[in-house]
């Protein structure tokens, strides 16, 4: 496609269930970003993957909070047991190799509501 | 440790007046500094970018910012506001080093346009 693609781009969810959201970079991009905004807020870091490995997993809030990267392509991110304080759009940003962060493609990002 | 702050949470202009948005940075590193949009349910677009070139750097739809090294400032300008520019700006640095640059947002500031 021709930008990142993030879905479902709405979800709501009951406290205590389990969701994945999922994102799929623009081809080729080598880094893939995830964050988080909450209402009002700025962007709160989460997850950083080059490839398939995770060199920064330093913004992820608590143990509940798990992503993954596979072929280098789509990455999904995981919320055990969602809380009503995980309730955010999450958003998800990719950029190509040799360019590090001057150039990042962010999604529309998925709308998490937790009830 | 690297940090942006963002002097304004609301914004209030007319249109065809000018536009400044104010931004404060912080960084261990030679930072790159960014401009990102998000209109009302669509997702975020860099506005412009500087990375150690000239100072002052134009972006899309006639705004541009100047990096003032002395105030660790990069305030965003616009000569004349249209209505289309009512949005959330985020001002955004990242060290310039390594292959890896995490961006971290500020709070960002709320643009509001009225005839």
């Amino acid at each position: 496609g021709a930008g990142v693609s993030q879905s479902p781009s709405n979800k709501v969810t009951e406290k205590g269930k389990d969701v994945e959201l999922r994102c799929d970079p623009i081809s080729g991009h080598t880094a893939l970003y995830w964050y988080r905004q909450s209402l009002g807020q700025g962007l709160e870091f989460l997850i950083y993957f080059q490839g398939n490995s995770a060199p920064d997993k330093s913004g992820l809030p608590s143990d509940r909070f798990s992503a993954e990267r596979t072929g280098g392509s789509v990455s999904t991110l995981t919320i055990q047991r969602t809380q009503q304080e995980d309730s955010a759009v999450y958003l998800c940003a990719s950029s190509p190799p040799d360019r590090g962060l001057n150039e990042a493609f962010f999604g529309q990002g998925t709308r998490l509501t937790v009830v | 440790a690297q940090s942006v702050t963002q002097l304004d949470s609301h914004v209030s202009v007319s249109e065809g007046t000018p536009v400044l948005l104010r931004c404060n940075y912080s960084s261990s590193y030679s930072p790159s500094l960014f401009w990102y949009v998000q209109h009302p349910n669509k997702g975020l677009q860099l506005l412009l970018k500087y990375t150690s070139a000239a100072t002052l750097v134009k972006g899309i739809n006639g705004f541009e910012a100047e990096f003032k090294k002395s105030e660790t400032s990069f305030h965003l300008t616009k000569p004349s506001a249209h209505m289309s520019d009512a949005a959330e700006y985020f001002c955004v640095v990242t060290p310039r080093s390594g292959g890896y640059n995490k961006l971290i947002f500020g709070a960002g500031t709320r643009l509001a346009v009225h005839p």
